[in-house]
Protein backbone atom coordinates (compact mmCIF):
# COMPACT_ATOMS: atom_id res chain seq x y z
CA UNK A 1 0.00 0.00 0.00
CA UNK A 2 1.30 3.58 -0.12
CA UNK A 3 3.33 5.30 2.49
CA UNK A 4 3.91 8.39 3.30
CA UNK A 5 6.47 10.26 4.85
CA UNK A 6 6.52 13.73 6.51
CA UNK A 7 9.66 15.67 7.73
CA UNK A 8 10.24 17.76 10.13
CA UNK A 9 8.21 16.55 13.19
CA UNK A 10 8.91 19.78 14.52
CA UNK A 11 9.41 22.81 12.83
CA UNK A 12 10.21 26.51 14.67
CA UNK A 13 10.40 29.64 12.92
CA UNK A 14 10.33 32.84 14.03
CA UNK A 15 7.47 35.81 12.29
CA UNK A 16 7.98 37.01 9.02
CA UNK A 17 10.09 33.68 8.10
CA UNK A 18 9.19 30.92 5.59
CA UNK A 19 8.37 27.67 6.57
CA UNK A 20 8.79 24.57 4.19
CA UNK A 21 7.15 20.89 5.17
CA UNK A 22 7.90 18.19 2.47
CA UNK A 23 6.56 14.62 1.97
CA UNK A 24 7.65 11.75 -0.11
CA UNK A 25 4.95 9.21 -1.07
CA UNK A 26 5.92 5.27 -2.53
CA UNK A 27 2.95 4.48 -4.75
CA UNK A 28 3.65 6.03 -8.07
CA UNK A 29 -0.56 5.87 -8.83
CA UNK A 30 -1.37 8.66 -6.46
CA UNK A 31 -2.71 11.48 -7.96
CA UNK A 32 -4.34 13.72 -5.33
CA UNK A 33 -2.13 15.58 -2.69
CA UNK A 34 -4.48 17.58 0.09
CA UNK A 35 -2.63 19.65 2.51
CA UNK A 36 -4.65 19.81 5.75
CA UNK A 37 -3.94 22.30 9.01
CA UNK A 38 -5.15 21.30 12.41
CA UNK A 39 -5.59 23.65 15.38
CA UNK A 40 -5.80 22.43 18.93
CA UNK A 41 -9.43 21.22 19.91
CA UNK A 42 -10.57 21.31 16.25
CA UNK A 43 -10.24 19.00 13.08
CA UNK A 44 -8.26 19.01 9.91
CA UNK A 45 -8.85 22.04 8.07
CA UNK A 46 -7.75 21.91 4.13
CA UNK A 47 -5.41 24.67 3.62
CA UNK A 48 -4.24 23.55 -0.21
CA UNK A 49 -4.54 20.72 -2.70
CA UNK A 50 -2.73 19.80 -6.04
CA UNK A 51 -3.06 17.01 -8.42
CA UNK A 52 -0.53 15.29 -10.40
CA UNK A 53 -1.21 16.69 -13.70
CA UNK A 54 0.31 20.30 -12.22
CA UNK A 55 3.90 21.04 -10.78
CA UNK A 56 2.55 24.52 -8.59
CA UNK A 57 -0.04 25.59 -7.41
CA UNK A 58 -0.33 29.08 -4.99
CA UNK A 59 -3.39 30.38 -2.86
CA UNK A 60 -1.88 33.72 -1.25
CA UNK A 61 1.10 32.93 0.99
CA UNK A 62 0.50 29.08 0.64
CA UNK A 63 1.89 27.32 -1.95
CA UNK A 64 2.20 23.52 -2.83
CA UNK A 65 4.48 21.98 -4.89
CA UNK A 66 5.40 18.61 -6.67
CA UNK A 67 7.60 16.64 -7.85
CA UNK A 68 6.46 13.46 -9.59
CA UNK A 69 9.42 11.74 -10.39
CA UNK A 70 10.80 11.95 -7.36
CA UNK A 71 7.39 11.13 -5.86
CA UNK A 72 7.73 14.12 -3.42
CA UNK A 73 5.65 17.13 -2.92
CA UNK A 74 6.06 20.37 -0.31
CA UNK A 75 4.13 23.26 1.61
CA UNK A 76 5.69 26.50 1.48
CA UNK A 77 3.96 29.26 3.74
CA UNK A 78 5.67 32.37 3.14
CA UNK A 79 5.90 35.75 5.85
CA UNK A 80 4.70 33.27 8.97
CA UNK A 81 2.53 34.56 11.15
CA UNK A 82 1.67 33.09 14.79
CA UNK A 83 -2.16 32.46 13.80
CA UNK A 84 -0.34 29.75 11.61
CA UNK A 85 0.67 27.76 14.58
CA UNK A 86 -0.78 24.32 13.66
CA UNK A 87 0.10 20.42 13.02
CA UNK A 88 0.01 20.68 9.40
CA UNK A 89 -0.46 16.97 7.71
CA UNK A 90 -0.05 16.12 4.05
CA UNK A 91 -2.20 13.18 2.18
CA UNK A 92 -1.78 11.44 -0.87
CA UNK A 93 -4.70 9.13 -2.60
CA UNK A 94 -5.80 8.48 -6.32
CA UNK A 95 -8.90 10.83 -7.00
CA UNK A 96 -11.66 9.02 -8.62
CA UNK A 97 -11.07 5.86 -7.35
CA UNK A 98 -11.95 3.52 -4.77
CA UNK A 99 -8.47 4.63 -2.45
CA UNK A 100 -8.06 4.88 0.88
CA UNK A 101 -5.72 8.80 1.30
CA UNK A 102 -2.93 7.60 3.71
CA UNK A 103 -1.52 10.87 5.53
CA UNK A 104 1.58 11.77 7.12
CA UNK A 105 2.62 11.59 10.51
CA UNK A 106 2.19 15.80 10.57
CA UNK A 107 4.51 18.80 11.37
CA UNK A 108 4.08 20.57 14.34
CA UNK A 109 4.67 24.13 13.30
CA UNK A 110 5.78 26.89 15.62
CA UNK A 111 5.50 30.71 14.76
CA UNK A 112 7.59 32.94 17.45
CA UNK A 113 6.07 36.46 17.15
CA UNK B 1 -23.58 26.30 5.34
CA UNK B 2 -23.00 24.85 8.41
CA UNK B 3 -19.86 22.42 8.36
CA UNK B 4 -19.70 18.66 9.89
CA UNK B 5 -21.09 18.19 12.95
CA UNK B 6 -20.15 15.24 15.52
CA UNK B 7 -21.40 14.71 18.87
CA UNK B 8 -20.64 13.97 21.65
CA UNK B 9 -17.72 16.01 21.53
CA UNK B 10 -16.15 14.14 24.60
CA UNK B 11 -17.09 10.94 25.83
CA UNK B 12 -15.67 8.29 28.40
CA UNK B 13 -16.11 4.91 28.73
CA UNK B 14 -14.79 1.91 30.71
CA UNK B 15 -13.13 -1.16 29.18
CA UNK B 16 -15.45 -3.81 27.21
CA UNK B 17 -18.58 -0.95 27.01
CA UNK B 18 -19.44 -0.07 23.33
CA UNK B 19 -20.41 3.54 22.00
CA UNK B 20 -22.05 4.72 19.29
CA UNK B 21 -20.68 8.26 17.50
CA UNK B 22 -22.76 10.41 15.31
CA UNK B 23 -21.84 12.33 12.24
CA UNK B 24 -23.59 15.02 10.04
CA UNK B 25 -22.25 15.59 7.00
CA UNK B 26 -22.35 19.22 5.17
CA UNK B 27 -26.01 19.50 3.29
CA UNK B 28 -25.37 17.70 -0.05
CA UNK B 29 -22.42 15.74 0.66
CA UNK B 30 -23.35 11.99 0.22
CA UNK B 31 -19.83 10.50 1.17
CA UNK B 32 -18.81 9.84 4.46
CA UNK B 33 -15.53 8.89 6.00
CA UNK B 34 -14.34 8.09 9.64
CA UNK B 35 -10.68 8.44 10.85
CA UNK B 36 -8.87 7.53 14.25
CA UNK B 37 -6.64 10.08 15.12
CA UNK B 38 -4.00 8.93 18.30
CA UNK B 39 -0.44 10.13 19.10
CA UNK B 40 1.15 7.07 18.29
CA UNK B 41 -0.74 6.25 15.13
CA UNK B 42 -1.50 8.97 13.88
CA UNK B 43 -4.70 9.58 11.24
CA UNK B 44 -6.00 6.22 10.15
CA UNK B 45 -8.59 5.69 7.97
CA UNK B 46 -11.79 3.57 9.39
CA UNK B 47 -14.19 3.51 7.03
CA UNK B 48 -16.00 5.93 4.18
CA UNK B 49 -19.95 5.42 3.27
CA UNK B 50 -21.59 6.65 0.05
CA UNK B 51 -25.33 5.74 -0.58
CA UNK B 52 -25.58 3.77 3.18
CA UNK B 53 -22.88 1.44 1.83
CA UNK B 54 -19.84 0.82 2.97
CA UNK B 55 -17.34 1.23 0.27
CA UNK B 56 -13.90 1.42 1.65
CA UNK B 57 -12.51 0.08 4.80
CA UNK B 58 -9.48 0.18 6.62
CA UNK B 59 -7.19 -2.55 8.86
CA UNK B 60 -9.52 -2.04 11.87
CA UNK B 61 -10.49 -5.27 13.68
CA UNK B 62 -14.38 -5.75 13.22
CA UNK B 63 -15.29 -4.35 16.57
CA UNK B 64 -15.68 -1.22 14.43
CA UNK B 65 -18.61 -0.56 12.28
CA UNK B 66 -20.62 1.81 11.16
CA UNK B 67 -23.52 2.58 8.97
CA UNK B 68 -25.11 5.37 7.04
CA UNK B 69 -28.62 6.29 7.06
CA UNK B 70 -30.64 8.27 3.54
CA UNK B 71 -30.15 11.42 5.21
CA UNK B 72 -26.39 10.81 4.80
CA UNK B 73 -25.74 11.07 8.59
CA UNK B 74 -24.16 8.27 9.56
CA UNK B 75 -22.98 6.35 12.53
CA UNK B 76 -19.71 4.23 13.74
CA UNK B 77 -20.11 1.87 16.86
CA UNK B 78 -17.11 0.50 18.63
CA UNK B 79 -17.80 -2.63 20.70
CA UNK B 80 -16.11 -4.30 23.48
CA UNK B 81 -13.93 -1.18 24.00
CA UNK B 82 -10.06 -1.32 24.85
CA UNK B 83 -7.77 1.45 26.24
CA UNK B 84 -5.94 1.28 22.79
CA UNK B 85 -9.69 2.91 21.57
CA UNK B 86 -9.32 5.80 23.14
CA UNK B 87 -8.42 8.60 20.63
CA UNK B 88 -9.94 11.68 18.89
CA UNK B 89 -12.30 10.17 15.74
CA UNK B 90 -12.88 12.31 13.06
CA UNK B 91 -15.70 12.70 10.79
CA UNK B 92 -15.21 13.94 7.02
CA UNK B 93 -18.16 14.34 4.26
CA UNK B 94 -17.47 14.85 0.47
CA UNK B 95 -19.38 16.54 -2.08
CA UNK B 96 -19.27 14.39 -4.82
CA UNK B 97 -19.37 10.85 -5.69
CA UNK B 98 -15.74 10.68 -6.36
CA UNK B 99 -14.59 8.45 -3.27
CA UNK B 100 -12.91 8.69 -0.02
CA UNK B 101 -10.33 10.48 -2.36
CA UNK B 102 -12.55 13.62 -3.20
CA UNK B 103 -11.50 16.72 -1.16
CA UNK B 104 -12.62 16.21 2.41
CA UNK B 105 -13.93 18.44 4.98
CA UNK B 106 -13.48 17.47 8.74
CA UNK B 107 -15.69 17.68 11.62
CA UNK B 108 -14.53 18.60 15.37
CA UNK B 109 -13.92 14.88 16.29
CA UNK B 110 -15.35 13.46 19.45
CA UNK B 111 -12.52 12.86 22.05
CA UNK B 112 -12.91 8.98 23.25
CA UNK B 113 -11.19 8.33 26.79
CA UNK B 114 -11.52 4.44 27.66
CA UNK B 115 -10.86 3.66 31.53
Amino acid sequence: GENVEQHPSTLSVQEGDSAVIKCTYSDSASNYFPWYKQELGKGPQLIIDIRSNVGEKKDQRIAVTLNKTAKHFSLHITETQPEDSAVYFCAASIQGGSYIPTFGRGTSLIVHP
Amino acid sequence: KAGVTQTPRYLIKTRGQQVTLSCSPISGHRSVSWYQQTPGQGLQFLFEYFSETQRNKGNFPGRFSGRQFSNSRSEMNVSTLELGDSALYLCASSPSSGGSTDTQYFGPGTRLTVL
